[in-house]
């Protein structure tokens, strides 16, 4: 079956400073990776994704992610963070049965001090 | 770009009432919009997969007659909680596709359900 972890529930980085969100994925054949933002009161805002090609992806607000297969990792970077990046991030893969139909990540809560 | 609206966003009933929570694609045709249920801090747990003019498919533990859902056209689902009980309380997220191939897809904003 389809998982997806994100070891990091919580995390906190000071403005500026660079940051590494961990995702890994089980998946039997090529996956489709994504990468979510939740900030309160708004819907889940697509950051970036993998289908395809490049494993380097490089998506919204300066982010990130590099797909290794040999790790089965899809880890999503920024190099410098912002205030405003301070919210809820998800790691998805899309299932079988459809690309749509995505598994989620438990989530990494993103702190930003100062 | 495309929008999906939600409504209510959030709702308080009693318990054994029903709730319906809506699920539109405001500037797209859905053929398939996901309905998903998020406890507090933790992910989102697909519930059910709904296309329009057919039955919905519902994800293994979830009960499909405690969850009804319509997807009479394709710009509208709807999520209805039967006989709401203090554990349904939780965040309820629908999310839109526009075809059923490798698209992008498109989130509300989600609607609260607390159960008294």
């Amino acid at each position: 079956a389809q998982s997806v972890t994100q070891p990091d529930i919580h995390i906190t980085v000071s403005e500026g400073a660079s940051l590494e969100l961990r995702c890994n994925y089980s998946y039997g054949a090529t996956p489709y990776l994504f990468w979510y933002v939740q900030s309160p009161g708004q819907g889940l805002q697509l950051l970036l994704k993998y289908f395809s090609g490049d494993t380097l992806v490089q998506g919204i607000k300066g982010f990130e992610a590099e797909f290794k297969r040999s790790q089965s990792s899809f880890n999503l970077r920024k190099p410098s963070v912002h205030w405003s990046d301070a919210a809820e991030y998800f790691c998805a893969v899309g299932a079988a049965g459809g690309y749509n139909k995505l598994i989620f990540g438990a989530g990494t809560r993103l702190a930003v001090h100062p | 770009g495309a929008v999906v609206s939600q409504h209510p966003s959030w709702v308080i009933c009693k318990s054994g009432t029903s709730v319906k929570i809506e699920c539109r694609s405001l500037d797209f045709q859905a053929t398939t919009m996901f309905w998903y249920r998020q406890f507090p801090k933790q992910s989102l747990m697909l519930m059910a997969t709904s296309n329009e003019g057919s039955k919905a498919t519902y994800e293994q533990g979830v009960e499909k007659d405690k969850f009804l859902i319509n997807h009479a056209s394709l710009t509208l689902s709807t999520l209805t909680v039967t006989s709401a009980h203090p554990e349904d309380s939780s965040f309820y997220i629908c999310s839109a596709s526009q075809d059923s191939g490798a698209n992008v897809l498109t989130f509300g904003a989600g609607s609260r359900l607390t159960v008294l």
